[in-house]
């Protein structure tokens, strides 16, 4: 089955730079990439998603890049806010509508 | 729009009893709704996909007559624990896809926080 691993496990920035999470999948049949962010205790939050006929997608401070011949795609936050301190998953979609499998999450710490 | 509730929101309950979770999509209709589990400090592991009205399909090593599921409505969807044991003690999160307005993404519910003691 699918395995998604995610790096690093923790990570801590100074308010207004950039963050990146990094996330490499298993199976070459996955095709859809979204990622949550969940505050503590909250429900998981998306936050942006990418397709696998697409190599690039933003929105506003956030982006996601898709590498499907290495099988990986990274979050990239810039001008990062003590805001976005929270954890953030990564997750694979092996066919359309299916179930995730979710990385095992990225705490992130933004320092004012 | 696409706003998917659970209850209760949390839930203590003695060793040896049994306890139902609930999940409905509020503002759509569910053909299929996930069931997820999350213990302190670590992701998200899908326990089971319930499927209107049939059987609900369980992931490999999760006990599907100790994690009873229903989804008897495109709405509403019930995980029960039956004879509960603190290891079971966890934080329950559902979700729902809206198959007619993004077939892809899957919305969460707020999570149900079950102590056993």
């Amino acid at each position: 089955g699918e395995n998604v691993e995610q790096h690093p496990s923790t990570l801590s920035v100074q308010e207004g730079d950039s963050a990146v999470i990094k996330c490499t999948y298993s199976d070459s049949a996955s095709n859809y990439f979204p990622w949550y962010k969940q505050e503590l205790g909250k429900r998981p939050q998306l936050i942006i998603d990418i397709r696998s006929n697409v190599g690039e997608k933003k929105d506003q401070r956030i982006a996601v890049t898709l590498n499907k011949t290495a099988k990986h795609f990274s979050l990239h936050i810039t001008e990062t806010q003590p805001e976005d301190s929270a954890v953030y998953f990564c997750a694979a979609s092996i066919s359309y509508g299916q179930n995730f499998v979710f990385g095992p999450g990225t705490r992130l710490s933004v320092l004012p | 729009g696409a706003v998917v509730s659970q209850h209760p929101s949390w839930v203590i309950c003695k060793s040896g009893t049994s306890v139902k979770i609930e999940c409905r999509s509020l503002d759509f209709q569910a053909t299929t709704m996930f069931w997820y589990r999350q213990f302190p400090k670590q992701s998200l592991m899908l326990m089971a996909t319930s499927n209107e009205g049939s059987k609900a399909t369980y992931e490999q090593g999760v006990e599907k007559d100790k994690f009873l599921i229903n989804h008897a409505s495109l709405t509403l969807s019930t995980l029960t624990v039956t004879s509960a044991h603190p290891e079971d003690s966890s934080f329950y999160i559902c979700s729902a896809r809206d198959e007619g307005r993004a077939p892809y993404e899957q919305y969460f519910g707020p999570g149900t926080r079950l102590t056993v003691t």
